[in-house]
């Protein structure tokens, strides 16, 4: 079946710009997780969603980031008036269970803020 | 808190084994083990959850010591695939299931 999938994959932004970030998630699955990876790190997470509902956003850096998950299933990361700071993988994760589960990653989108 | 991987290098000759060890010093609900290659997204490898025992599958197994709150990752007979960064993401419990992740161990799998 199809994994968890990204677009775009790669996402070239002037600094002050605004991007938007697709993540569609396995089908079925309830829990939705992004997580940002700088170069040589581990993945951080940002913020994670159960079915629509955002349960936890501890993790977002700043103001200018918004994700959303309208109808449980496809998810929206936003970075507004993007900084040099913010370039990174942004990685998204789905889960079928609201418990301790496997979290099956997309390939993530690579910003390059110019 | 992040949680401390060690080594955060090794390289091998195919058909050695290799320990991945992840610490924390907080008390954990479960770790998941990552493999990752270079501009892919992370391979999931395993879980295990607190009071679970060692699991494995094919040449690749983990364990986790609760006392201790470390969790290890063994990889015997290596192969040329097996080559990556090897990621643990510990959970800590309660109701967001989020994952805190290592910094990672790199590892290199020569002929």
């Amino acid at each position: 079946g199809a994994g968890v999938s990204q677009s775009p994959r790669y996402k070239v932004a002037k600094r002050g710009q605004d991007v938007a970030l697709r993540c569609d998630p396995i089908s079925g699955h309830v829990s939705l997780f992004w997580y940002q990876q700088a170069l040589g790190q581990g993945p951080e997470f940002l913020t994670y969603f159960q079915n629509e509902a955002q349960l936890d956003k501890s993790g977002l850096p700043s103001d200018r980031f918004f994700a959303e998950r309208p109808e449980g299933s496809v998810s929206t990361l936003k970075i507004q008036r993007t900084q040099q700071e913010d370039s990174a993988v942004y990685l998204c994760a789905s889960s079928a269970q609201l418990a301790a589960d496997t979290q099956y990653f997309g390939p993530g989108t690579r910003l390059t803020v110019l | 808190q992040q949680p401390v991987q060690s080594p955060q290098a090794v390289i091998l000759r195919e058909g050695e084994d290799a320990v991945i060890n992840c610490s924390s010093s907080k008390a954990l609900y479960s770790v998941h083990w990552y493999r990752q290659k270079h501009g892919e997204a992370p391979v999931f490898l395993m879980i295990l959850l607190k009071g679970g025992e060692q699991k494995g599958h094919d040449k690749i197994s983990a364990s986790f010591n609760e006392k201790k709150q470390q969790s290890s990752l063994y990889l015997t007979a290596s192969q040329l695939s097996y080559s990556g960064t090897y990621f643990c993401g510990t959970d800590l419990g309660g109701s967001n299931y989020k994952l805190t992740f290592g910094k990672g161990t790199l590892l290199t799998v020569n002929p």
